[in-house]
């Protein structure tokens, strides 16, 4: 039931530009996107209900294709700063379990 | 609290032992959430509490594992005769209720069984 992310590991220079994917074989009432440096507890990033919306903050954005039970995080001129373990957050509409994705470790180099 | 709180931080124990890791959520979150997360791996669901009661607890591993929540906010993750594959840090969370939006982590508590 875990959600699949693709790519695993991804490399970058500054101010490329990535994608994640997140695939369930379940159907989802919401998804949400998390970002873990070393060392520390997740931080969330935002969070796509069902409806097919996108979302985005700065140069992050998101979308959410509930029929496909498929999200996507895009990742714009990318800094420093965005180098950690994204894990995408998946959950049905009983709530009661909150599963997160096999990860996908990302790495901007100068 | 200010945030999700987890105590202790590290532990290091002997294969065999009895552990308790303890989570303090943010004040009012009814909603509480046990993960386990392996070097290079996701967290992995272990059990989620609404209130007082365990609503699922289908992720823990085996009868070793069992948590409990007796008012409805601090909860404790409770192993007993711990082994090596125990080792892991494990995540807590919160949010004000199920299904609306963010889960709040605690930094976690790291478990090393020798």
């Amino acid at each position: 039931q875990q959600p699949v992310q693709s790519p695993q590991a991804v490399i970058l220079r500054e101010g490329e530009d990535a994608v994640i994917n997140c695939s369930s074989s379940k159907a989802l009432y919401s998804v949400h996107w998390y970002r873990q440096k070393h060392g520390e507890a997740p931080v969330f990033l935002m969070i796509l209900l069902k409806g097919g919306e996108q979302k985005g903050h700065d140069k992050i954005s998101a979308s959410f294709n509930e029929k496909k039970q498929q999200s996507s995080l895009y990742l714009t001129a990318s800094q420093l700063s965005y180098s950690g373990t994204y894990f995408c957050g998946t959950e049905r509409s009983t709530g009661n379990q909150f599963y997160f994705g096999t990860g996908t470790s990302l790495t901007v180099i100068p | 609290g200010a945030g999700v709180s987890q105590t202790p931080s590290n532990k290091v124990t002997e294969k065999g032992k009895y552990v308790e890791l303890r989570c303090d959520p943010i004040s009012g979150h009814t909603a509480l959430y046990w993960y386990r997360q392996s070097l290079g791996q996701g967290p992995e669901f272990l059990i989620y509490f609404q209130g007082t009661g365990a609503a699922d607890d289908s992720g823990l591993p085996n009868d070793r594992f069992f948590a409990v929540r007796p008012e409805g906010s601090v909860s404790t993750l409770k192993i007993q005769r711990t082994e090596r594959g125990d080792s892991a840090v494990y995540l807590c969370a919160s949010r004000p209720a199920p299904v609306t939006g963010e889960l709040f982590f605690g930094e976690g508590s790291r478990l090393t069984v020798l």
